[in-house]
């Protein structure tokens, strides 16, 4: 199965500023996607990323606040722009594997002060 | 919106001693997925169930999915230190390839 190598692993960031995210998997793939886990909660989805179009975002979660990149098949980038304490949490990026499942990059803990 | 509800939430035993952590919807699935995820790390894939009653043995984690695939179980014997971890379900349904994930399950296994 897949293997992402997620960076970085944490950062405490300054609120008002960016944080970029990245994922890189050994294989080719068609579709990643972005999660964040907060405290307490199930794992939400933020968008899904398609290389060569944009990416699909789900219901809260607005490109501007989150902008994706997908430049080729193994690689993604997710930004956590304009950060506020409320950004603090998980962000973890997958991909799909048989039967269905996930793989998961380690994460990003995100500490926004 | 499915929803999927595990319980208990917490769960803190001694080694050695058996636990059932569940995981229940209102919605069928095509199939249902259960994760590990230790601190630090993203979660791991442990098994995924697609037919209803199926049974799956991983060591000494037993995972059954309902009949009506609507529920499943993770039972593990013999817990030992290592199973420690965050346990997490998730269920996919029709042709969508995007899982709904429980809250997960913070089990903690003491020597």
């Amino acid at each position: 199965s897949a293997v992402i190598s997620q960076k970085p692993s944490r950062d405490i960031c300054q609120r008002g500023t960016s944080l970029t995210i990245q994922c890189q998997v050994d294989s080719q793939v068609t579709m990643m996607f972005w999660y964040r886990q907060q405290p307490g909660q199930s794992l939400t989805l933020i968008a899904t990323a398609n290389q060569g179009s944009e990416a699909t975002y789900e219901s809260g979660f607005v490109i501007d606040k989150f902008p994706i990149s997908r430049p080729n098949l193994t690689f993604s980038t997710l930004t956590v722009s304009n950060m506020s304490p409320e950004d603090s949490s998980i962000y973890l990026c997958s991909v799909t594997v048989p039967p269905p499942g996930y793989t998961f990059g380690s994460g990003t803990r995100l500490t926004v002060v | 919106t499915q929803l999927l509800e595990q319980s208990p939430q917490f769960l803190s035993i001694q080694e050695g001693e058996n636990l059932t952590v569940y995981c229940n919807s209102s919605s069928v699935f095509s199939s249902l997925q259960w994760y590990r995820q230790e601190p630090g790390e993203g979660p791991v894939l442990l098994v995924t169930v697609v037919t209803g009653g199926e049974v799956k043995k991983l060591k000494r984690l037993t995972f059954q999915f309902g009949d009506a695939r609507k529920d499943s179980s993770l039972h593990i014997t013999a817990a030992q230190p290592g199973d420690t971890g965050l346990y997490l379900c998730a269920g996919s349904s029709g042709g969508s390839y995007i899982p709904t994930f429980g809250r997960g399950t913070s089990l903690i296994v003491h020597p």
